[in-house]
Order: C-alpha cells, then structure tokens, then sequence
C-alpha cells in the first residue's frame, strides 16, 4: 500500500478550459475527503464521501465543481470553465470510520490556471 | 470568519530546545483538535490529536495541550531536531459534520542547528 495517490502532480490549464484530478485512496478506506489549500492558508474542506456516496458539499464547491467516486474506489474532482481563482493545491484524503480522524492525505495536485 | 487562528506564521528555535506552536479556536462546538505537519512537495502529515474530554495527550516528542476555556491548544516538541522544520498545521472538528476538519494558516517552524 502506498498511501494516497493523485494525479496529475500538477495541471497547467488556460482560463475557461475544464480539467479532471484523480485520487486513488488506500483500499480498505471508506472516506474520502477533498480539500482545497490556497498560499499562504491551510486547507478548506471541498466534499466528502462514504463508500459511493456524496454526503457533504462545502459551499466553497460552486456548481463548476464536480466530484464522483464510482463503486467506492477512486475518485474525480472536475473543474468546468476553470478561472484563475481556482489556482490553488487540491488535496485528496482518505480515513476509516474509526480512523481516530487521522486522514492520510495525497501529496496533492498542484492547479495553475492562466 | 478564521474559525481556526494560528497567529504566528513562523518560528525558529534551536535544536534540543522546546518549540511550542499555538492555536485559538472560536467555535465551542469543536470537540476533536488535531496537528498536522507539511513538508514541501507533500501533504500534511497527522501528528497527534486530542478529544476535548482531555487536557493533554503525549506522544513521544510531541505533546498537545487543550484550554477549553480559552479554547486554546498548544504543541509542544521536546527537544527539538532539524528535521522538525516544517509547516504545522492545527485543525479541528466538531460532531456530526462528517468529521471535516477546519484547519488553521500554519506556522513555519524552523529548528537550528
């Protein structure tokens, strides 16, 4: 197991483009989380999922965020008509129910949108 | 509205010293803290947590402490080493909201050798 995976690393995109971020958790976590850090602040709480389901949205997550994750397994994070606000890390993290709330996190994918 | 404040954005100590990192919390309904550490190119790393049922919690080098009563937690590192220097970030998170955590600015500490 080596931990939370993300991909890409980093994402040059142009302004109004859309662009996807995968997050592969450990397997045997039943939570994933997505953050958002932007410089100089620490990371915001974007969504959150048990298993398949979507179970809280932060309203930082405006209706040009998407976030899936099919089966329980990997998830996406989708940008649509990206702006240059969006430039910050994206942070992917996983937890077991009795995780002692000890998320593991990704090394993240860093978004730069010009 | 910083729910979380960390207020210093850096610190720098000598090895074998003691660092101590704070955080203030306003919202009383966190009930669960945390401190999270951030090297370069990585995510943040969990360190140690502590319930609000406690007052302090131990672990090896690092120990948190908890003031409910000006909602006020601390990290303390004895003693400390080089490879401390990192971004600490506090967090906190209160029942029933799917454990999301609120997390501060973070203080850059840098340990001197």
């Amino acid at each position: 197991d080596t931990g939370v995976s993300q991909d890409p690393r980093h994402k040059i995109t142009k302004r109004g483009q859309n662009v996807t971020f995968r997050c592969d958790p450990i397997s045997e976590h039943n939570r994933l989380y997505w953050y958002r850090q932007t410089l100089g602040q620490g990371p915001e709480f974007l969504t959150y999922f048990q298993n398949e389901a979507q179970l809280e949205k932060s309203r930082l997550l405006s209706d040009r965020f998407s976030a899936e994750r099919p089966k329980g397994s990997f998830s996406t994070l989708e940008i649509q008509r990206t702006e240059q606000g969006d430039s910050a890390m994206y942070l992917c993290a996983s937890s077991l129910d009795s995780g002692g709330l000890g998320y593991t996190f990704g090394s993240g994918t860093r978004l730069t949108v010009v | 509205d910083q729910q979380v404040k960390q207020n210093s954005p850096s610190l720098s100590v000598q090895e074998g010293r003691i660092s101590i990192l704070n955080c203030d919390y306003t919202n009383s309904m966190f009930d669960y803290f945390l401190w999270y550490k951030k090297y370069p190119a990585e995510g943040p790393t969990f360190l140690i947590s502590i319930s609000s049922i406690k007052d302090k919690n131990e672990d090896g080098r690092f120990t948190v402490f908890l003031n409910k009563s000006a909602k006020h937690l601390s990290l303390h590192i004895v003693p400390s080493q080089p490879g401390d220097s990192a971004v600490y970030f506090c967090a906190a998170s209160r029942s029933g909201s799917a454990r999301q955590l609120t997390f501060g600015s973070g203080t850059q500490l840098t340990v001197l050798p």
